[in-house]
């Protein structure tokens, strides 16, 4: 039930793009993307709804396939603040996330 | 003003002992939960209460009863801790009109010797 995240980790140079993908064998009511830092709490970024709409952080996009059960966040020209473990969480349940493994991003100089 | 709040931020103890962690909102949100991340971040739901009433109860043994007193704070009482308890437990807030969207509070690092 758990959703798996590709890549596990990924190092990029400052201004670099990036892609994290998640895929669910589930139907999805939503997919919700959040980011932690080490030593804090994961903060929200984006959520994509069944339907098409996306609330969220309007410097990072992603997309959603309902009928394949996967999303993916783009990190476009990424900084060094981007660093960090990038988790998405899969809503199967009204109000139930499930959360990926997280995929590692470091972003380098 | 802190969102999600919770104390303590650290807490050592010694297996079978009994400890709590409090947790308190001002978001004004409905729902609240217990999220556990344990050593490899693997981030994983524990409880859910909504305006007071357990929504979501996980398989998590029965050493873990949350206790919502109001709809602004959710309490977490281990019983009888084991080493496998040590975790980052995190609050988490969210409101159903804003599509579950979750505010985490900034965990409570459990070591259990």
């Amino acid at each position: 039930q758990q959703p798996v995240q590709s890549p596990q980790a990924v190092i990029l140079r400052e201004g670099e793009d990036a892609v994290i993908n998640c895929s669910s064998s589930k139907a999805l009511y939503s997919v919700h993307w959040y980011r932690q830092k080490h030593g804090e709490a994961p903060v929200f970024l984006m959520i994509l709804l069944k339907g098409g709409e996306q609330k969220g952080h309007d410097k990072i996009s992603a997309s959603f396939n309902e009928k394949k059960q996967q999303s993916s966040l783009y990190l476009t020209a990424s900084q060094l603040s981007y660093s960090g473990t990038y988790f998405c969480g899969t809503e199967i349940i009204t109000g139930k996330l499930i959360f990926g493994q997280g995929t590692t991003l470091q972003v380098k100089p | 003003d802190t969102a999600v709040s919770q104390t303590p931020k650290y807490l050592v103890t010694q297996m079978g002992n009994d400890k709590s962690i409090k947790c308190e909102q001002n978001l004004g949100h409905d729902t609240m939960y217990w999220y556990k991340q344990d050593s490899k971040k693997f981030l994983k739901i524990m409880f859910s209460y909504n305006n007071k009433e357990l929504i979501i109860n996980e398989t998590v043994p029965n050493r873990f009863s949350p206790k919502s007193p109001d709809k602004a704070h959710l309490n977490l009482h281990i019983n009888s801790l084991e080493l496998g308890d040590s975790a980052v437990y995190f609050c988490a807030s969210s409101q159903p009109s804003d599509s579950y969207e979750q505010y985490f509070g900034p965990g409570t690092r459990l070591t259990v010797t």
